[in-house]
């Protein structure tokens, strides 16, 4: 049973539009993250945030951004989309750093851009 | 640099095999490792995680792994596969740190019945 939700789960949109997912998580954790997955690819890590006003780039140079008002909120924002960005994109978080602190993925955004 | 390498990009097996999917790692420091799995249209669910002590590792779903440090392994197995357990399976390695956590590619398992 999932406690991170990510809206919508599947988006098909055209180039040029603006986009935002969401994401939000029910477990009080500060970290959390977006994660883009390709097929028969690693995960990458496109941004994180250690809790509110905090948001941080990851290894995977992104053109989107994100936001943390809340704790419990942490959507991407794509402002024109492009073919390129076509991906599914996995939310997560977890507790701040410690040995206890796996990752609670949500089910993800399937994204199509045309 | 950290790295995960998942040798096996697809395996199938059979209804009450056992399993054995294989993950080699490069880190600098004490590993923090994880295995992860993947059904069709969801996200990642945990499976076991080793951070210290026993390097026999258990999770959920009768699933074990075991690290071997002079291998740079944490192979994941169960003895006897159930049609469900068909998924996409994850190998990660990070620190302290989750920002430096780094997956596998991913290896698809298929149970033929």
């Amino acid at each position: 049973e999932a406690d991170i939700y990510q809206t919508p789960r599947y988006l098909v949109i055209g180039t040029g539009k603006k986009i935002t997912l969401e994401c939000s998580q029910t477990m009080g954790h500060d970290k959390m993250y977006w994660y883009q997955q390709d097929p028969g690819m690693e995960l990458h890590l496109i941004h994180y945030s250690y809790g509110v006003n905090s948001t941080e780039k990851g290894d995977l140079s992104s053109e989107s951004t994100v936001s943390r008002i809340r704790t419990e909120h942490f959507p991407l924002t794509l402002e024109s989309a492009r073919p390129s960005h076509t991906s599914q994109y996995l939310c997560a978080s977890s507790e701040l750093p410690g040995k206890d602190s796996p990752l609670h993925f949500g089910n993800g955004t399937r994204l199509t851009v045309t | 640099a950290q790295s995960v390498t998942q040798p096996d990009i697809h395996i199938t097996v059979s209804e009450g095999a056992s399993l054995e999917l294989r993950c080699n790692y490069s880190y600098g420091a004490t590993p923090y490792l994880f295995w992860y799995v993947q059904s069709p249209g969801q996200g990642l669910q945990l499976l076991l995680k080793y951070f210290s002590g026993d390097t026999l590792v258990q999770g959920i779903k009768g699933f074990e792994a075991e690290f071997k440090r002079s291998q740079s392994s944490f192979n994941l197995r169960k003895p006897s596969v159930h049609w469900s357990d068909a998924a996409e399976y994850f190998c990660a390695v990070g620190g302290y740190n989750n920002n430096d956590m780094r997956f596998g590619a991913g290896t698809r398992l298929t149970v033929k019945p």
